[in-house]
C-alpha cells in the first residue's frame, strides 16, 4: 500500500525549533519529488515547501524562506522538515505530499502532524 | 498566482454543485481539484483539469477554459459535503491553491 507517514509535531516557543519527518512505503521514493504542505486552524491549504526525486532541488515559499529547510534521505524513504526561527503564524497542520510523475498533482498525502508555536 | 474560489456552495441532494476556480489565464494551466472532509487529509479527485484518479466517482468532472476552472460534482450525495480546494504551479515551482470552497448538501 503507498503511504505517508508524519511524524515529530508538537508544542514549540517562538524562537524555537522542530524536525518534522515523512516516512513513506509502497512506492519508489527516489522517483517522486515531495512536499510540505501545511494548513492553519480554520484555514485553506498553503504549499509551503518541495524537493525534487533524483537529484535535489528544493523551492520554497516567501513565508519560510531562510528559517525551514526541507531534505531526503533516499536510502531511508524518508522526508524531513526542519523548522528554525518559529512562529505563531507558522502554527498549522503540516502534511507531507508526493507529487505525481507525469501530471503534476499531490496524488498522495500523509494524515498529517500538528505543530503548534505558543509560549 | 492568485487563484480566486467561492467561499461556499449549497445544494440538495441528487442535484449538481459547480464549484468555480479563477485566476489570470488559468485555461492554459493545469488545475487540481482536492476534498477535504473535517479532520482529514485532502484526497486528489481531478487532475490536469479533467482526469480522475482511480477510485473517484464519475460523478466527480472538471473543465477549464480561459480564466476559470470548475469542479462539477453531480447527482450530489451527503457524503460530497467537504472543502473543495483547486491547485496549480507557478512557474512549474511554487504549488497555488485557492482559498477553498465548502459544500453544504442541504
Amino acid at each position: 500500500e503507498v503511504q505517508l507517514l508524519e511524524s515529530g509535531g508538537g508544542l514549540v516557543q517562538p524562537g524555537g525549533s522542530l524536525r518534522l519527518s515523512c516516512a513513506a512505503s509502497g512506492f519508489t521514493f527516489n522517483n517522486y519529488a515531495m512536499n510540505w504542505v501545511r494548513q492553519a486552524p480554520g484555514k485553506g491549504l498553503e504549499w509551503v515547501l518541495s524537493v525534487s526525486g533524483g537529484r535535489p532541488t528544493t523551492h520554497y515559499a516567501d513565508s519560510v524562506k531562510g528559517r525551514f529547510t526541507i531534505s531526503r534521505d533516499n536510502s531511508k524513504n524518508t522526508l524531513y522538515l526542519q523548522m528554525n526561527s518559529l512562529r505563531a503564524e507558522d502554527t498549522a497542520v503540516y502534511y507531507c505530499a508526493r507529487r505525481s510523475i507525469g501530471g503534476d498533482a499531490f496524488d498522495i498525502w500523509g494524515q498529517g502532524t500538528m505543530v503548534t508555536v505558543s509560549s | 498566482s492568485v487563484l480566486t474560489q467561492p467561499p461556499s456552495v449549497s445544494v440538495a441532494p441528487g442535484q449538481t454543485a459547480s464549484i468555480t476556480c479563477g485566476g489570470n489565464n488559468l485555461g492554459s494551466q493545469s488545475v487540481h481539484w482536492y476534498q477535504q472532509k473535517p479532520g482529514q487529509a485532502p484526497v486528489l479527485v481531478v487532475y490536469d483539469n479533467d482526469d480522475r484518479p482511480s477510485g473517484i466517482p464519475e460523478r466527480f468532472s472538471g473543465s477549464n477554459s480561459g480564466s476559470t476552472a470548475t469542479l462539477t460534482i453531480s447527482r450530489v450525495e451527503a457524503g460530497d459535503e467537504a472543502d473543495y480546494y483547486c491547485q496549480v504551479w507557478d512557474s512549474t515551482t511554487e504549488g497555488v491553491f485557492g482559498g477553498g470552497t465548502k459544500v453544504t448538501v442541504l
